[in-house]
């Protein structure tokens, strides 16, 4: 195990379209974050996973956004009818404890 | 709310000087407080958490609950701390979690 993976790496979509990322965390680890980071922003949280449970929620994750975590292993993150604002680098996280052990992101470019 | 503040956006020393990051936090309870750092092309990783109260490559950071601070220092910068830095907070079971701004540390020669 090498660490949390994410894929795709990068997503060039059209306006309108759905988009799915997946985000592998490091085995053991019950706890999976996802956070969208923009240019010069610090990574924003979206959600949080404790096993297959999703506990917590941002107020930045609209209707438009929903994640996954079945048998509390991967993750999925959809943004449906995609905009141009959701260009962004999204990346997830997986704890034990309180230390998170990031992925190198999905960069999404919305066209 | 909870939120994270750093003031700086970008701080260039030059090497072998002292290197402050500032960090200002709001928080309705007790947060856990924690620096991360993201060096050119590698991922986030985790610098050091005030619980533990250790020295990670010569920085350390103190919790000032009165002053809401957690700022990081270390004594004497090296060119390879050039780097992203971010301060974050959670609460107790990791939740809330809330990364500030960055601020980026420039070490010249």
């Amino acid at each position: 195990d090498t660490g949390v993976s994410q894929d795709p790496r990068h997503k060039i979509t059209k306006r309108g379209q759905n988009v799915t990322f997946r985000c592998d965390p490091i085995s053991e680890h019950n706890r999976l974050y996802w956070y969208r980071q923009t240019l010069g922003q610090g990574p924003e949280f979206l959600t949080y996973f404790q096993n297959e449970a999703q506990l917590e929620k941002s107020r930045l994750l609209s209707d438009r956004f929903s994640a996954e975590r079945p048998k509390g292993s991967f993750s999925t993150l959809e943004i449906q009818r995609t905009e141009q604002g959701d260009s962004a680098m999204y990346l997830c996280a997986s704890s034990l404890l309180d230390t998170q052990y990031f992925g190198p992101g999905t960069r999404l470019t919305v066209l | 709310a909870q939120r994270v503040t750093q003031p700086e956006k970008l701080l260039s020393v030059f090497k072998g000087a002292p290197v402050e990051l500032k960090c200002n936090y709001s928080y309705s309870g007790s947060p856990e407080l924690f620096w991360y750092v993201q060096y050119s092309r590698q991922r986030l990783q985790l610098l050091l958490r005030h619980i533990s109260r250790e020295s990670i490559k010569g920085f350390t950071a103190d919790l000032n609950k009165g002053e809401t601070s957690f700022h990081l220092k270390k004594p004497f910068a090296q060119e390879e701390d050039s780097a992203m830095y971010y301060c974050a907070l959670s609460g107790n079971y990791g939740q809330n979690f809330v990364f500030g701004p960055g601020t980026r540390l420039s070490v010249l020669p």
